[in-house]
């Protein structure tokens, strides 16, 4: 079965900085999405990229996909006290939309 | 905006217990899900659930649990005889198609079972 994994992370940056996570998985997928949670809430989901897409931009993110290797990236940019969260990818597979997270990665922005 | 809602937000229950989970998906979405994130871990797929049936479910969804869409908006979860390690928050999502879209995500409920 298909599995994101973020490289497990825990970053702590200044505010203005950019933050980047990667994330990898194992089979062919049909889309890779990432999603943000603050402390003990829900998911939010943030951006979806496609298998035959390989950058997309929303606001201050910029999300990459390499099908190649296999893995992706989630660039925020100029980041926020707000941004404080853990973010996690997720894959959905060919033909479903059953959603492979990863192991999230949390991010502290330090104001 | 329309947004998927989860009742109640936490609930703790006696081991043995049987709980409900309690779902309304956004009105239009077609496919729903429940997944589940046991503290500090991964968030993990429980069951998918389209036209009144189950369509996919993973090896944690066994006959302990259950799915139900009674009416035309709730969509629940139920774990028949708790356990401890059923304790995790519970996730309940839908999608507007099956092609590729976004995942709407509840607030989750977060199930203490003691």
């Amino acid at each position: 079965s298909q599995q994101g994994e973020e490289d497990p992370q825990a970053l702590s940056i200044q505010e203005g900085e950019n933050a980047t996570m990667n994330c990898s998985y194992k089979t062919s997928i049909n889309n890779l999405q990432w999603y943000r949670q603050n402390s003990g809430r829900g998911l939010v989901h943030l951006i979806l990229i496609r298998s035959n897409e390989r950058e997309k931009h929303s606001g201050r993110l910029r999300v990459t996909l390499d099908t190649s290797k296999k893995s992706s990236s989630l660039l925020i940019t100029a980041s926020r006290a707000a941004d404080t969260a853990s973010y996690f990818c997720a894959t959905a597979g060919l033909g479903n939309n059953r959603l492979a997270f990863g192991k999230g990665n949390q991010v502290v922005v330090i104001p | 905006e329309p947004e998927v809602t989860q009742t109640p937000s936490h609930q703790v229950t006696q081991m043995g217990q049987e709980v409900i989970l309690r779902c309304v998906p956004i009105s239009n979405h077609l496919y729903f899900y429940w997944y589940r994130q046991i503290l500090g871990q991964k968030v993990e797929f429980l069951v998918s659930f389209y036209n009144n049936e189950i369509s996919e479910k993973s090896e944690i969804f066994d006959d302990q649990f259950s799915v139900e869409r009674p009416d035309g908006s709730n969509f629940t979860l139920k774990i028949r005889s708790t356990k401890l390690e059923d304790s995790a928050m519970y996730f309940c999502a839908s999608i507007p198609t099956v092609e590729g879209t976004e995942a709407f995500f509840g607030q989750g409920t977060r199930l203490t079972v003691v």
